[in-house]
């Protein structure tokens, strides 16, 4: 079973929008949740990672926003550009070198 | 920074017939790889767990016979799909940590098309 929840399957902004990821979690042994870009026919790119003692963390135009309590987190894409147009993946681990378990993706379509 | 190198990155092979898909750690020592599978518009779904030097550790439902992974050195794993079928054709893509070169970074291969036909 999935183990890590994600949603919406796909969704589409214009340019300039901020499209919004959520995912969720049941295990709480997970202590490293990464998020990753993927382009298709590519492997999945690190975008941007959390721990759970941090509320918010950004990179560029990144933000991922944790709530412990609720074992949820979601990933905003500020500012977004067609050239993010892409599926996205959160994932959560034990560890940060160790097996990832995914959630089903989410296709972001930004149109121009 | 690191890369994870994956080889071939396409091929077809007829049914009944085995092919090997290598993964690489070009700048840095992996005693773990992952192998995932990936089918079109869909997650990547964990296979295995390769440590270097031991037998690897299947995730539920992955048969071990069918899918033969070596890792025989800190920057080299391979899968090996055996009696391969159309239905393992599939995008397989694997990761190496660089944990053990004081790192705790996952980095993924660019991935691996296989057609059985």
């Amino acid at each position: 079973q999935q183990q890590v929840k994600q949603s919406p399957q796909s969704l589409i902004v214009q340019k300039g929008g901020i499209p919004i990821i959520n995912c969720a979690y049941e295990n709480t042994a997970f202590d490293y949740f990464p998020w990753y870009q993927q382009f298709p026919g590519k492997g999945p790119a690190l975008l941007i990672a959390i721990r759970p003692d941090v509320s918010e963390k950004k990179e560029g135009r990144f933000t991922i926003s944790f709530n412990k309590s609720a074992k949820q987190f979601s990933l905003h894409i500020m500012d977004s550009q067609p050239g993010d147009s892409a599926t996205y993946f959160c994932a959560a681990s034990i560890d940060s070198w160790g097996k990832l378990q995914f959630g089903a993706g989410t296709q972001v379509v930004v149109t121009p | 920074g690191a890369v994870v190198s994956q080889h071939p990155s396409r091929v077809i092979c007829k049914s009944g017939t085995s092919v090997k898909i290598e993964c690489r750690s070009l700048d840095f020592q992996a005693t773990t790889m992952f192998w995932y599978r990936q089918f079109p518009k869909q997650s990547l779904m964990l296979m295995a767990t390769s440590n270097e030097g031991s037998k690897a550790t299947y995730e539920q439902g992955v048969e071990k016979d069918k899918f033969l992974i070596n890792h025989a050195s800190l920057t080299l794993s391979t899968l090996t799909v055996t009696s391969a079928h159309p239905e393992d054709s599939s995008f397989y893509i694997c990761s190496a940590s660089n944990r053990a070169t004081g790192g705790n970074t996952i980095y993924f291969g660019e991935g691996s098309w296989l057609t059985v036909v």
